[in-house]
């Protein structure tokens, strides 16, 4: 089973600033990667996949990096309404599909 | 507009069974592969089964393999989960999800539906 770590766990910015978020895998995942936001109460929502290709309707401020086993998810400057925790998933090796433990963006 | 409705989530004591369904629409159903996730509270997101369009391909995780079945009807655009024998760590909102084009790029999700195991 491919293990994807996140970090930092938590990243306190400020709107405006820019946000990096790191994904590690444990093995290489090909660019086969994606990342999701999602708010409290809320279900995901599918940012990025394929390591870099934003889904239908995401915003160019985001934006994804990587392949092999390392993988940025840039945001290149900060909403209110991007504060939230952001997860990195593998599909490169499955069943199973495999999630990262969460990077939450807070403000400072 | 693509959406997806889970109902059947509710309080189970331990040992106990719940069947979660997934209403489609917005888009042609049968075309998709499909998958439920989970988060249990405060948690991370936890893939848990996929099928295939035609249900010709499904898939469980090691931990729910033998206790929970996965299955779709086309013509009703549905997704089930039959969920036996829960146990306490079953506890969780579980989501469907719909694959974007390709396996496990989960690019709708429903609101999800709350599952209670506990005596």
């Amino acid at each position: 089973e491919t293990v994807l770590t996140q970090s930092p766990a938590t990243l306190s910015l400020s709107p405006g600033e820019r946000a990096t978020l790191s994904c590690r895998a444990s093995q290489s995942v090909s660019n086969y990667l994606a990342w999701y936001q999602q708010k409290p109460g809320q279900a995901p929502r599918l940012l990025i996949y394929d390591a870099s290709n934003r889904a239908t309707g995401i915003p160019a401020r985001f934006s994804g990096s990587g392949s092999g086993t390392d993988f940025t998810l840039t945001i290149s400057s900060l909403e209110p309404e991007d504060f939230a925790v952001y997860y990195c998933q593998q599909r490169n090796s499955w069943p199973p599909f495999t999630f990262g433990p969460g990077t939450k963006v807070d403000i400072k | 507009e693509v959406q997806l409705v889970e109902s059947g989530g509710g309080l189970v004591q331990p040992g106990g069974s719940l069947r979660l369904s997934c209403v489609a629409s917005g888009f042609t159903f049968s075309s998709y592969s499909m998958n439920w996730v989970r988060q249990a509270p405060g948690k991370g997101l936890e893939w848990v089964s996929y099928i295939s369009s035609s249900s010709s391909t499904i898939y469980y995780a090691d931990f729910v393999k033998g206790r929970f079945t996965i299955s779709r009807d086309n013509a009703k655009n549905s997704v089930s989960l039959q969920m036996n024998s829960l146990r306490d760590e079953d506890t969780a909102v579980y989501f469907c999800s719909r694959d974007y084009l390709v396996a496990g790029v989960f690019d709708s999700w429903g609101q999800g539906a709350l599952v209670t195991v506990s005596s």
